[in-house]
């Protein structure tokens, strides 16, 4: 079945330690995003990438990294700029049909990040 | 600048009955609206989307949503609610002209559905 996967499920920060999630689709997807979520603030977007090897930062880009190498793969990387990490992260992807913006975004099952 | 608003934290229903989960946007040109769907510990799910054309939409597990320009509102309904519907809601926004930028989300609504 095609769709995202996200890993790992949980994960555990040591103070000054970067740590990097991964997000891998085969939806042959060209645009992939990442967003951070905390309860009540709803999704905010962190870096989002419309092709391989560009990207662009979103509303909270301070603190974390991103690549875009393959069309598949887009791992973000939370450093330890990131004075507070501790959230749930969700990736996403969607077509870019011929540049229209009306397709869907579709989720893989998040990150839950925790500071040790 | 984009925005969505769902101005409700919290909506309760009974079964049964039907439920209305509200959400108002703001885009500079015309906009495509999403609902989505959240169950804990999980991602998002996609239920229906307004592109043009009727102001209805249809989606995903008996939701609709109606579309309204002039009041910049694109409200969930459900005639009759179910407990499995007990979830986190989510409306999005993208700008028309703005192709290839990510979703705007509202900060979402928590529905709760009693037996």
């Amino acid at each position: 079945d095609g769709g995202i996967t996200q890993s790992p499920k949980y994960l555990f920060r040591k103070e000054g330690q970067n740590v990097t999630l991964s997000c891998e689709q085969n939806l042959n997807h060209d645009a992939m995003y990442w967003y951070r979520q905390d309860p009540g603030q709803g999704l905010r977007l962190i870096y989002y990438s419309q092709i391989v090897n560009d990207f662009q930062k979103g509303d909270i880009a301070e603190g974390y990294s991103v690549s875009r190498e393959k069309k598949e793969s887009f791992p973000l990387t939370v450093t330890s700029a990131q004075k507070n990490p501790t959230a749930f992260y969700l990736c996403a992807s969607s077509r870019q049909y011929r540049g229209q913006s009306n397709q869907p975004q579709h989720f893989g099952d998040g990150t839950r990040l925790s500071i040790l | 600048a984009q925005s969505v608003a769902q101005p409700e934290d919290q909506v309760n229903v009974a079964e049964g009955n039907p439920l209305t989960v509200k959400c108002t946007y703001s885009v500079s040109g015309n906009p495509y609206l999403f609902w989505y769907v959240q169950y804990p510990n999980r991602g998002l799910q996609f239920l229906l989307k307004y592109i043009t054309g009727d102001n209805l939409v249809k989606g995903s597990y008996g939701f609709e949503a109606e579309f309204n320009k002039s009041q910049t509102s694109f409200h969930l309904k459900k005639p009759s609610a179910l407990v499995s519907d007990s979830a986190l809601y989510f409306c999005a926004v993208r700008d028309m002209r703005q192709a290839g930028t990510a979703l705007i989300f509202g900060k979402g609504t928590t529905l709760s559905v009693s037996s």
